[in-house]
């Protein structure tokens, strides 16, 4: 059983260009959260998608949005990459919306560098 | 808003040693729910352990159990007879009740433990 995927595991970005994320959760999950996480920090929320919809989002700009695709699979977008957005950026997925009870798998993650 | 604290940035122990990783969060919420991840150098996050607010008895998980003080708002996790495989980071993370829709993540800013051969 494959656990949760993310693609490309590094990514080189130049200030203001765009980038997609990729994530697969594990087997029989449906929903995704993202998370970035600043060298030396822990991660920070970013969105959640369950049902293709955006359920709750963090404290991140516009320039942050995802998509969900009907296979539970899902992307993150960044627009107008700045210096501060290099990160790792994890997925982690879930059966259904209560991360409380319902354990959070995490991806390897995708190291983003913007220069 | 909900906080997470690690005060401890870095901690090392040796091998077969009992270690004690500290954490305190601030919320005004009466039932919640506390975990610990482990994050290896492979960087693939890891659920540790798990304690509910409501459960006045600490979790525990092998050698992994935690010591959760309500009204003092700390949850510390204890590693006891530490593996070589135990050096990562540690996140304390906190999440609001199972309120639907309402529930994320808010991890500390980590512990990194080394097990010292």
């Amino acid at each position: 059983d494959a656990g949760v995927t993310q693609s490309p595991t590094h990514l080189i970005k130049t200030r203001g260009q765009q980038v997609t994320l990729r994530c697969s959760p594990k087997s029989g999950h449906d929903t995704v959260s993202w998370y970035q996480q600043a060298l030396g920090q822990g991660p920070q929320f970013i969105f959640q998608y369950y049902e293709e919809e955006e359920r709750q989002r963090g404290n991140f700009p516009d320039r942050f949005s995802g998509h969900q695709f009907p296979n539970y699979s899902s992307e993150l977008n960044v627009n107008a990459l700045l210096l501060g957005d290099s990160a790792l950026y994890l997925c982690a997925s879930s059966f259904g919306l209560a991360v409380s009870r319902e354990t959070q798998y995490f991806g390897p993650g995708t190291r983003l560098l913007v220069l | 808003a909900q906080t997470v604290t690690q005060s401890q940035p870095e901690m090392s122990v040796q091998e077969a040693e009992t270690v004690t990783l500290s954490c305190t969060y601030d919320t005004s919420e009466s039932n919640y729910y506390l975990f610990w991840y482990k994050q290896p150098p492979s960087r693939q996050m890891i659920l540790v352990i798990r304690q509910e607010a409501y459960k006045q008895q600490n979790a525990t998980e092998n050698r992994f159990s935690v010591n959760f003080q309500k009204a003092a708002k700390s949850f510390s996790l204890k590693i006891s007879d530490s593996q070589l495989g135990d050096t990562a980071m540690y996140f304390c993370a906190f999440t609001r009740p199972p309120n639907f829709g309402n529930e994320k993540l808010t991890f500390g800013t980590g512990t990194r433990l080394t097990i010292i051969p």
